[in-house]
């Protein structure tokens, strides 16, 4: 099984920052990783695939980098609705997705 | 408008039995790959099952095989999940959710259904 691993598990920012988050795995999943996105209550939402394509309607603060082991999503400009929970997944072992834990926005 | 409506969620006695189903809307069903992902109340995703376009191919994860059971009625444009032997680590919102493409992520999700496993 691939173990994939976020950091950080919280991060408490200000609306208006630069945030950047971290998504590790245990073995080269290539470019075979996406972000989601996760509000309270709601159903996760596609953020980025193929570790740097945005979705349909992902505004162009999200960016996605990466490859191999070690991916980023960096969030440009804070707005408070970004505020959510923000997985990562890989699906290099397709159809057996694995998911980080999450990093969860909160406000500063 | 892309719509994915899960229900059949329900309180349930461990050892017990449960099926989930998934209305889908908006899109050609029988064109997509499904899968069923879960959360416990307060942690993270975990993939559960997928199922092929013609419902003939299917994986689970190691913490539901031989229990579970994914199914697909194309002409229905429903998704199916069968639930035997509950445990109460089995408590989660289900969620339904369609691959973008094949070997894709999920870019569609439904709401979530809740299944609580409990005496």
């Amino acid at each position: 099984e691939i173990v994939v691993t976020q950091s950080p598990v919280t991060l408490s920012v200000s609306p208006g920052e630069r945030v950047t988050l971290s998504c590790r795995a245990s073995q080269s999943v290539s470019s075979h990783l996406a972000w989601y996105q996760q509000k309270p209550g709601q159903a996760p939402r596609l953020l980025i695939y193929g570790a740097s394509t945005r979705a349909t309607g992902i505004p162009a603060r999200f960016v996605g980098s990466g490859s191999g082991t070690e991916f980023t999503l960096t969030i440009s400009s804070l707005q408070s609705e970004d505020l959510a929970v923000y997985y990562c997944q890989q699906y290099n072992k397709w159809p057996m997705y694995t998911f980080g834990q999450g990093t969860k926005l909160e406000i500063k | 408008e892309v719509q994915l409506v899960e229900s059949g969620g329900a309180l349930v006695q461990p050892g017990g039995s449960l099926r989930l189903s998934c209305a889908a809307s908006g899109f050609t069903f029988s064109s997509f790959e499904m899968n069923w992902v879960r959360q416990a109340p307060g942690k993270g995703l975990e993939w559960v099952s997928f199922i092929g376009t013609t419902g003939s191919t299917t994986y689970y994860a190691d913490s539901v095989e031989g229990r579970f059971t994914i199914s697909r009625d194309n002409a229905k444009n429903s998704l199916y999940l069968q639930m035997n032997s509950l445990r109460v680590e089995d408590t989660a919102v289900y969620y339904c959710a369609r691959e973008r493409a094949s070997g894709s992520p999920l870019d569609y999700w439904g709401q979530g259904t809740l299944v609580t496993v409990s005496s």
